[in-house]
């Protein structure tokens, strides 16, 4: 199946820094999306973005699907933004959506 | 919208004993999905529905795994009989999977203890 790596597994940031979170796959995609798991466990979408860039607030998230990555950037970091960021694909020819093993992050006041 | 909705939210039971959980999808959406999170394998995808048709039942772990979608706004997923290493939190997630987004939706899972 298709292989899905996320980079760096943790990260910890001073409150207001900036930080960029890359996913990685190993077969050409239609579907990639960003899921944020904050510490209560509740998944939530933050981005659809098979192809191109995306922005909503002060993340924004860009998808090189020839090159076969994605970039999620988190700017003027928040405690609020603390928790698991997830990346997942589905394959061209696939019908499921296969998760990265997700970049810890922690956001110190 | 109320999201997506899952029950119960904990659950406690002993091995042995049957465990049914519960989804509620997002009105208008035709995919349902059941997922199980555990910190040594992540998020696993177990089934998927399309217009509540089971679709890809691959990730269902073993016979004693089990799921059900009677019409468009329910579905369970059973365990009989359940064993320790089941314990993880399940979630439920929808989507309306037009050509244009595939967006998933995700409850708030159901944590489940099995001793």
């Amino acid at each position: 199946g298709i292989q899905v790596e996320q980079s760096p597994p943790d990260l910890i940031l001073q409150e207001g820094a900036n930080s960029t979170l890359r996913c990685n796959f190993s077969d050409s995609v239609n579907n990639l999306q960003w899921f944020h798991q904050n510490p209560w466990g509740q998944l939530i979408n933050l981005f659809y973005i098979p192809s191109g860039t995306k922005q909503n607030g002060r993340l924004s998230a860009t998808t090189v699907a020839t090159e076969r990555y994605s970039l999620l950037y988190i700017s003027s970091s928040q405690t609020t933004d603390s928790g698991v960021y997830f990346c997942a694909v589905k394959r061209s020819s696939g019908s499921r959506l296969t998760f990265g093993e997700g970049t810890q992050l922690t956001v110190n006041p | 919208d109320a999201g997506v909705i899952q029950s119960p939210r904990h659950e406690v039971t002993e091995m042995g004993q049957e465990v049914t959980l519960r989804c509620k999808p997002i009105s208008g959406h035709n995919s349902l999905f059941w997922y199980r999170q555990t910190m040594m394998r992540g998020l696993e995808l177990l089934i998927y529905f399309n217009n509540n048709v089971p679709i890809d039942d691959s990730g269902m772990p073993e016979d004693r795994f089990s799921a059900k979608m009677p019409n468009a706004s329910f579905s369970t997923l059973k365990i009989q009989p359940s064993e320790p290493r089941d314990s993880a939190v399940y979630f439920c997630a929808s989507s309306p999977w037009t050509s244009i987004t595939d967006t998933q939706y995700f409850g708030p899972g159901t944590r489940l203890t099995v001793l």
